[in-house]
């Protein structure tokens, strides 16, 4: 059974320090793996998404790497600002598209 | 073009009541998806539907919840009667389709659900 961790559960840091967030999953046979963001009452943002067959990708200040035979992924934030303040999360995709979430790293970035 | 809908976006009943949330998928998307977000937890899916036919409902607790997907658009996810555990925020997804994998998932904003 897929089980997705992510560390830490939250992190609170000064506005400009770059950010490290982990992902671990048990199981190597994804298809893909993805970074969502979530704001307080509002539904999932898909930030970046890694297919199985890739390394890293990255979208502005954000750059995700995806190790499948580990089983880890980290998201890195350049540069942090209050506005990044949110839940992320991890999941990873198995058959029918069923995605697998990761309780969630907690960022707070204060001015 | 249009995001997920749902509602209502919150809802306040207390134990042993009845609760149903509505979700309008994407226009032209096959497959919706529920899932559950109990506080501090990743979303947790309930239930998949391509169309109107159910792929994957094994985490949908059957004795309470029941969902349907009428003509393979709108769908309602019933809770009945509501337990305190109840209480969590319900999402919904739609995508294009689910043999193409890895398709992109976008979810509505969620009904938030408090159980008293």
């Amino acid at each position: 059974k897929q089980e997705v961790t992510q560390i830490p559960a939250a992190l609170s840091v000064p506005e400009g320090e770059n950010l490290v967030l982990n992902c671990s999953f048990t199981d190597s046979a994804i298809y893909n793996l993805q970074w969502f963001r979530q704001d307080p009452g509002k539904g999932l943002t898909s930030l970046l998404l890694i297919q199985s067959s890739q390394r890293e990708q990255t979208s502005g200040r954000l750059n995700a790497s995806l190790d499948k035979s580990s089983g880890r992924s980290t998201l890195y934030i350049a540069a942090s600002q209050p506005g990044d303040s949110a839940t992320y999360l991890c999941a990873v995709t198995g058959g029918y598209n069923k995605l697998i979430f990761g309780a969630g790293t907690r960022l707070a970035v204060h001015p | 073009e249009a995001g997920v809908a749902q509602s209502p976006r919150y809802k306040i009943i207390e134990k042993r009541q009845s609760v149903a949330f509505w979700c309008n998928p994407i226009s032209g998307h096959a497959t919706l998806y529920w899932y559950q977000q109990i506080l501090g937890q990743g979303p947790k899916l309930l239930i998949q539907f391509q169309n109107n036919g159910v792929v994957d409902d094994s985490q949908l607790p059957k004795d309470r919840f029941s969902a349907e997907r009428l003509k393979g658009v709108d769908s309602t996810l019933k809770i009945q009667p509501a337990k305190l555990e109840d209480s969590a925020v319900y999402l919904c997804a739609s995508s294009l389709d689910t043999t193409g994998w890895g398709e992109t998932q976008y979810f509505g904003p969620g009904t938030r659900l408090l159980v008293l």
